[in-house]
């Protein structure tokens, strides 16, 4: 069970805008910034959005990710087949003392 | 850019130690305000952090693991490593080291790069 909640999947057809959930509390989002991480298909993870929103050089303004209280969203607009991946968003939790994760969105472009 | 390369047995008996190898190439481990995390992945399942070290050698761990877990650094070598005391099946998974980067506050911290993982896969 992961300390962040994140719906298990997310589809979208091309060109199609789809957003992600990621509900935490008030010991993690609700705190300390947050980071999301793109993982394609037999991949390592890789840092798509870090500080709640902002983008790594090289990653598409397409990506896009905001911050609300105790949840956060990531936006892709213009959805393209090569965004089939899982993506996760972690925080720095207050009482783990650590960083937790989601359990990650697996978004399917149909 | 830092790359990183995880190395280590992919096969560990129940009862014994896990132990892996991060290896950092394409820049010197000690430059910068980083630090260096284990990751791991169970198939098909979310990501855990299990603990990073500064090259000071400071330490922090997931305190659900903290009792089975070392994680140490030669800085000589540019590398660190995990170890894992006690592993049963539950500790299969694949294992990630990745550098931490801080913002401007010490919450404000995320992963980049990541190595390519490794599975460890604990069976008797």
């Amino acid at each position: 069970q992961s300390v962040l909640t994140q719906p298990p999947a997310a589809s979208g057809t091309p060109g199609q805008r789809v957003t992600i959930s990621c509900s935490g509390s008030s010991s993690n989002i609700g705190s300390n910034t947050v980071n999301w991480y793109q993982q394609l298909p037999g991949t390592a993870p890789q840092l798509l959005i870090f500080t709640n929103n902002q983008r790594p050089s090289g990653v598409p303004d397409r990506f896009s990710g905001s911050k609300s209280g105790t949840s956060a969203s990531l936006a892709i607009s213009g959805l393209q087949s090569e965004d089939e991946a899982a993506y996760f968003c972690a925080a720095w939790d207050d009482s783990l003392k650590g960083p937790v994760f989601g359990g990650g969105t697996t978004l399917t472009v149909l | 850019q830092v790359q990183l390369q995880e190395s280590g047995p992919g096969l560990v008996k129940p009862s014994q130690t896990l132990s892996l190898t991060c290896t950092v190439s394409g820049g010197s481990i000690s430059s910068g305000s980083y630090f260096w995390n284990w990751i791991r992945q169970p198939a098909g399942k979310g990501l855990e952090w299990i603990g990073r070290i500064y090259t000071s050698g400071s330490t922090d761990y997931n305190p659900s693991l903290k009792s089975r877990v070392t994680i140490s650094v030669d800085t000589s070598r540019n590398l660190f490593s995990l170890k894992l005391s006690s592993v049963t099946a539950a500790d299969t998974a694949v294992y990630y080291c990745a550098r931490g980067v801080t913002g401007s506050w010490y919450w404000d911290n995320w992963f980049d790069p990541w190595g390519q993982g490794t599975l460890v896969t604990v069976s008797s």
